[in-house]
C-alpha cells in the first residue's frame, strides 16, 4: 500500500545552518506529496506542496522538490532559525481517493 | 472564515467513563479525517468519513472506538470505557470534496484527552 518513510528525529541544529529532512515515499501512479509542519501546542498545518514530477514546493525558506526516480520529497533549508523549531511530517496523497498518509514525523530543535 | 473547530480543546476522565470528542469543518468541506497522536509518537490515522458514510475506519481500534458525521452537525469521535492508553491528543481534518485536486487537509488545533 501506500506509504511515506522519513527521517528519523530528532534533529538539533544551530541557528543559520543547513536543514535536511529526508522523505521516500511508496505509491503507485502519481501521488501529490507534501511537508506539513506542527508548532508546539498546535495542529499541522500545511507548510508546502508538490502535485508533479519535479515540481518544486517552496513556503518560508523551505524547499522540496518531487523526485519520482529516487520517489523522494526532501525538505531543505538554507538557513534553520529558533522559530523553526517544530515537529515536521512529510505526507501524500495517492491520485486516486481522498485518503492522507503522512509520515512519523521528525522534531527539530534549532538553538541560538 | 473559521478553521477546523475542535472541542473540547481538553478533556480529563477517569478510567471507565465515555470520552466524545467534536469536530466542526470548515465551511463547505465534506471530508473529515480523525488522527491520534501520542506523546513522542507520530501521527495515526484512525478513521475517514465524508457526510454519513464511513470510508475508511481501518486505523481505529475495533472496540470501544466509533466515529460518525451526521448530515448535521459535527463529527464526533465517541471512546467508550476509556483506558490510559488512550490518552492522546486527538487531531480532526477536513477537506473539501475536490480534496485531492485542492491537496491540501486543514487541522484543528486538537482535544487533548487526559485518562487519570
Amino acid at each position: 500500500g501506500d506509504s511515506v518513510t522519513q527521517m528519523e528525529g530528532p534533529v538539533t541544529l544551530s541557528e543559520e545552518a543547513f536543514l535536511t529532512i529526508n522523505c521516500t515515499y511508496t505509491a503507485t501512479g502519481y501521488p501529490s506529496l507534501f511537508w506539513y509542519v506542527q508548532y508546539p501546542g498546535e495542529g499541522l498545518q500545511l507548510l508546502l506542496k508538490a502535485t508533479k514530477a519535479d515540481d518544486k514546493g517552496s513556503n518560508k525558506g523551505f524547499e522540496a522538490t518531487y523526485r519520482k526516480e529516487t520517489t523522494s520529497f526532501h525538505l531543505e533549508k538554507g538557513s534553520v532559525q529558533v522559530s523553526d523549531s517544530a515537529v515536521y511530517f512529510c505526507a501524500l496523497t495517492p491520485n486516486t481517493g481522498n485518503q492522507f498518509y503522512f509520515g512519523t514525523g521528525t522534531s527539530l530543535t534549532v538553538i541560538p | 472564515n473559521a478553521g477546523v473547530m475542535q472541542n473540547p480543546r481538553h478533556l480529563v476522565r477517569r478510567r471507565g467513563q465515555e470520552a466524545r470528542l467534536r469536530c466542526s469543518p470548515m465551511k463547505g468541506h465534506s471530508h473529515v479525517y480523525w488522527y491520534r497522536q501520542l506523546p513522542e509518537e507520530g501521527l495515526k490515522f484512525m478513521v475517514y468519513l465524508q457526510k454519513e458514510n464511513i470510508i475508511d475506519e481501518s486505523g481505529m481500534p475495533k472496540e470501544r472506538f466509533s466515529a460518525e458525521f451526521p448530515k448535521e452537525g459535527p463529527s464526533i469521535l465517541r471512546i467508550q470505557q476509556v483506558v490510559r492508553g488512550d490518552s492522546a491528543a486527538y487531531f480532526c481534518a477536513s477537506s473539501p470534496p475536490t480534496g485531492r485536486e485542492t491537496g491540501e487537509l486543514f487541522f484543528g488545533e486538537g482535544s487533548r484527552l487526559t485518562v487519570l
